[in-house]
């Protein structure tokens, strides 16, 4: 089946210290997206990236970091800049330039204490 | 730049009502639109779209119609289930990235 996975679904972590969330996708896809959500709001646009090796900063950049070495993968690091990082977040694919809509991921729960 | 506009929630409803859930949008272009539904902690899933002006996307007995002379893409269902309790996200896509509404969440009552 194709999709897109992330993992885990729950990550709990201490003040301080940076975590890395997984996101991979099998479907082909060009284009990945990070978004944050806090509760009971819409999405906010992280990083993306369009094509491998290459990625943008979106909305809300600061205290996040991403990498892009394959095509599969765009994980996510949270990092201990983050001035508030516990939020749910969100993981996204399409397939490139054209008017295609986004695939997600089931998303990662962090809560940072 | 482009935007989408949703309607506040939360929208309360009984079992079998009516639902309807507005959107308008601005756009350059002619965009493609998109209804977006996540259930409690869960990703967001593509509910239905409509790629062209008097398109009607549907799904799950959800229908929602591009309309360009009004730049609205309203969400409806005839009666509603106590399963489709969630939140809503209008969305367009004019260029390379998505825009998304702030959703709405549906609250549907037995």
């Amino acid at each position: 089946d194709g999709g897109i996975t992330q993992s885990p679904k729950y990550l709990f972590r201490k003040e301080g210290q940076n975590v890395t969330l997984s996101c991979e996708q099998n479907l082909n896809h060009d284009a990945m997206y990070w978004y944050r959500q806090d509760p009971g709001q819409g999405l906010r646009l992280i990083y993306y990236s369009q094509i491998v090796n290459d990625f943008q900063k979106g909305d809300i950049a600061e205290g996040y970091s991403v990498s892009r070495e394959k095509k599969e993968s765009f994980p996510l690091t949270v990092t201990s800049a983050q001035k508030n990082p516990t939020a749910f977040y969100l993981c996204a694919s399409r397939p490139g330039t054209g008017l295609y809509e986004q695939y997600f991921g089931p998303g990662t729960r962090l809560t940072v204490t | 730049g482009d935007s989408v506009t949703q309607m506040e929630g939360p929208v309360t409803l009984s079992e079998e009502a009516f639902l309807t859930i507005n959107c308008t949008y601005t756009a350059t272009g002619y965009p493609s639109l998109f209804w977006y539904v996540q259930y409690p902690g869960e990703g967001l899933q593509l509910l239905l779209k409509a790629t062209k002006a008097d398109d009607k996307g549907s799904n799950k007995g959800f229908e929602a119609t591009y309309r360009k002379e009004t730049t609205s893409f309203h969400l409806e269902k005839g009666s509603v289930q106590v399963s489709d309790s969630a939140v809503y996200f209008c969305a367009l896509i004019a260029g390379n990235m998505l825009t998304f509404g702030g959703g709405t969440r549906l609250m549907v009552k037995p």
